[in-house]
């Protein structure tokens, strides 16, 4: 089944901070999280794995609550590079390891 | 730039033709997944390879088909197209950080994608 983002959309200036959410509704080994820009490849921003491991790339933080089996993405001071679609990506464990399913996607806009 | 190369990077066709997508993974990565994108159902996974063999599968239609070869390029074979096929198509390729230890991650780099517009 797929994650579900919140919210749809999200308008911000410079500066200000932003929290996109994903929720499921299934058991989860990880959360990876993507931004992608239009008409460009998601790219990988962090991943965080069953038991609290986060590894990202970027100056960007996320939690993962295992028993709620929610993830949020925290993007503090934003910039005008940080638009674009946020996509939350989960993980099975088992016979589902490797197997991402994503959230429908949120629109951040940053405007100077 | 993630690595992972596709080709072509447009494709316009015809109803019912068939077309090939290419992928080449990140240089070490043996994992290839490939994506389908459209307006109305999102970034949707079709199916999974590694090392040649067929790993998962997602929501692949049957006319569709892929392959991963013994260099570990892989190809999305698209038949009987019809209108609603148009989309991008990613491919992705990944290696396990920390192998079958428990930890250990698939972190997926995404190649540039395919258009395919079904005329």
């Amino acid at each position: 089944q797929q994650p579900v983002q919140s919210p749809q959309a999200v308008i911000l200036r410079e500066g200000e901070d932003a929290v996109i959410n994903c929720s499921s509704s299934k058991a989860l080994y990880s959360v990876h999280w993507y931004r992608q820009k239009h008409g460009e490849a998601p790219v990988f921003l962090m991943i965080l794995l069953k038991g609290g491991e986060q590894k990202g790339h970027e100056k960007i933080s996320a939690s993962f609550n295992e028993k709620k089996q929610q993830s949020s993405l925290y993007l503090t001071a934003s910039q005008l590079s940080y638009s674009g679609t946020y996509f939350c990506g989960t993980e099975g464990g088992g016979t589902s390891y490797g197997k991402l399913t994503f959230g429908q996607g949120t629109i951040l806009t940053v405007h100077p | 730039d993630s690595g992972v190369t596709q080709t072509p990077k447009h494709l316009i066709t015809a109803t019912g033709q068939r077309v090939t997508l290419r992928c080449s993974p990140r240089s070490g990565d043996l994992s290839v997944y490939w994506y389908q994108q459209s307006l109305d159902q999102g970034l949707q996974f079709l199916i999974q390879y590694y090392n040649g063999e067929e790993r998962a599968k997602g929501n692949i239609l049957e006319r569709f088909s892929a392959q991963q070869f013994p260099d570990l390029h892989s190809e999305l074979n698209l038949s009987s197209l019809e209108l609603g096929d148009s989309a991008l198509y990613f491919c992705a390729s990944s290696v396990a950080v920390g192998g079958l230890a428990a930890g250990s991650y698939n972190e997926q780099f995404f190649g540039p994608g395919t258009r395919l517009t079904v005329l």
